[in-house]
C-alpha cells in the first residue's frame, strides 16, 4: 500500500475557507467511510479532528468539516484563524486491518 | 479521560532492538484497540501496527518482519519491539487508541501519547 496523496501546502487569509484533499484508491478511501483527519502543531502530538468522513469529536470546532467523493476525501476549514496554522494528515482504513496516512499538508494562515 | 504515556530508551544502537512501552491511565484498558505510530523528523505519520484487547495484532507490511506489539493487561500497558534497527528508524514514536464505538467499526485514533523521540546511532 502507498500513502494517501495530499498537497504539500495550502494557504489562506484569516476568515477565508480552505480545503485540503486526500486522494487514495478504490481499495481504501473509495471503499470505506473510515476516513479521519488530524491536526498537528509543531512539537505536539496529532489531534483527532474529523472521523467517519464528516463527523467531529466532542470539542472540535464546527469550522472543521469533512467530505468524500469517490477516491478523494476532503477537509474544509472555514473562517480561518491564526491558530489553525498547522500540519494536517488524513488517514483511511485500507482493508484487512490496515490503515494508511496521507503525506501531510502544511496550512499557512497568511 | 484516558491518557497514554510512552517510555523506553531514547538511544538505540544500529542492529539492536528498539523497545517502548505505553502506559494507559484514566480509563478502561479492555475492549479497546491500541496502536503505535511513528514520525521521522520532518516527515509524515506511519502507522506501525495495532493490537486488540484480545491480543490480535496487525502490522504494516513494510515493517511486519521486524515488529512485535504485545499487551500486558495486568499493568494496563502495551509494548513495541522493533528489531534490527537502522538510522531510518529514527523517529518520534507515538502510542494511540483507536476510536471504536462498536466492536466491528473503528474510525481513527482519538487519544495519543505525547510521543518520544528515539534515535538510532552508534
Amino acid at each position: 500500500q502507498s500513502a494517501l496523496t495530499q498537497p504539500a501546502s495550502v494557504s489562506g487569509s484569516p476568515g477565508q475557507s480552505i480545503t485540503i484533499s486526500c486522494t487514495g484508491t478504490s481499495s481504501d478511501v473509495g471503499n470505506y467511510n473510515f476516513v479521519s483527519w488530524y491536526q498537528q502543531h509543531p512539537g505536539k502530538a496529532p489531534k483527532f479532528m474529523v472521523y467517519g468522513v464528516n463527523e467531529r469529536p466532542s470539542g472540535v470546532s464546527n469550522r472543521f468539516s469533512g467530505s468524500k467523493s469517490g477516491n478523494t476525501a476532503s477537509l474544509t476549514i472555514s473562517g480561518l484563524q491564526a491558530e489553525d496554522e498547522a500540519h494536517y494528515y488524513c488517514c483511511s482504513y485500507a482493508g484487512s486491518g490496515l490503515w494508511l496516512f496521507g503525506g501531510g499538508t502544511k496550512l499557512t494562515v497568511l | 479521560q484516558v491518557r497514554l504515556q510512552e517510555s523506553g530508551p531514547r538511544l538505540v544502537k544500529p542492529s539492536e532492538t528498539l523497545s517502548l512501552t505505553c502506559t494507559v491511565s484514566g480509563g478502561s484498558f479492555t475492549n479497546e484497540y491500541w496502536s503505535w505510530i511513528r514520525q521521522p523528523p520532518g516527515k509524515g505519520l506511519e502507522l506501525i501496527g495495532h493490537i486488540s484487547y484480545t491480543g490480535n495484532t496487525k502490522y504494516t507490511p513494510s515493517l511486519a518482519s521486524r515488529v512485535i506489539i504485545s499487551l500486558d493487561t495486568s499493568k494496563n500497558q502495551f509494548s513495541l519491539k522493533l528489531s534490527s534497527v537502522t538510522a531510518a528508524d529514527t523517529a518520534v514514536y507515538y502510542c494511540a487508541k483507536f476510536y471504536c464505538p462498536s466492536s466491528s467499526n473503528c474510525y481513527g485514533l482519538d487519544i495519543w501519547g505525547q510521543g518520544t523521540l528515539v534515535t538510532v546511532s552508534s
